[in-house]
């Protein structure tokens, strides 16, 4: 099994719907991070996290809200989408070392 | 401003010849620079992480350079293989206004290996 899973890994959506991008991980990291990529744009950190109690905005959380259920569970939510959020969505984790272990990803359409 | 600047354009090389990707930085001064490897529709896998002390680093057919002067970072894959085919992002620490060290990534480079 994947150790960091990602649901949906599609979703279209309506400008103003309210949705929720969830993210669970095996891997026993305390920390947990949420990127969008854009074409030309590489990856950019919406929401980091480094422990359940822990939550800080990334460069770019405006529109973006996050909840982390458990050290295994960091979800986040869009309260009114918006067509420039059509992106595709990572999460991610570490351990306390450097390197970041991604999700599959989650392709956002919003019409 | 800060600034990395990964080759936009797509790399095609033959199988077997050995393929070098450049990650060049300004205004960063990392204390390590990593490359990850993705696939399309995928999410980024990380390959190799070189610390600032380090000039080289290998792992089986992939080597890292890191020259903290030019600020630039070379990625080689010898003997390169259709399977190779990706785009490769390097990433390197960078530093919030809260302190926090975030990774940092560049756009990445298309590497196409033809048979």
């Amino acid at each position: 099994d994947a150790d960091v899973t990602q649901t949906p890994r599609n979703r279209i959506t309506k400008t103003g719907k309210r949705i929720m991008l969830e993210c669970s991980q095996t891997k026993g990291h305390d920390r947990m991070y949420w990127y969008r990529q854009d074409p030309g744009l590489g990856l950019r950190l919406i929401y980091y996290s480094f422990d359940v109690k822990d939550i800080n905005k990334g460069e770019i959380s405006d529109g973006y809200s996050v909840s982390r259920q458990a050290q295994a569970k960091f979800s986040l939510s869009l309260e009114s989408a918006i067509p420039n959020q059509t992106a595709l969505y990572f999460c991610a984790t570490s351990d306390y070392q450097e390197t970041q272990y991604f999700g599959p990803g989650t392709r956002l359409l919003v019409l | 401003s800060q600034k990395i600047e990964q080759n936009s354009e797509a790399l095609n090389i033959q199988e077997g010849k050995t393929a070098t990707l450049t990650c060049n930085y300004t205004n960063y001064s990392p204390a390590y620079l990593q490359w990850y490897r993705q696939d399309p529709g995928r999410g980024p896998v990380f390959l190799l992480l070189i610390r600032e002390n380090e000039k080289e680093k290998r792992k089986e057919r992939l080597k890292v350079t890191f020259d903290t002067t030019l600020k630039q970072s070379l990625f080689h894959i010898t003997a390169s293989q259709p399977a190779d085919s990706a785009t490769y992002l390097c990433a390197l620490e960078g530093r919030m206004n809260t302190g926090f060290q975030k990774l940092v990534f560049g756009t990445g480079t298309r590497l196409l290996v033809s048979p």
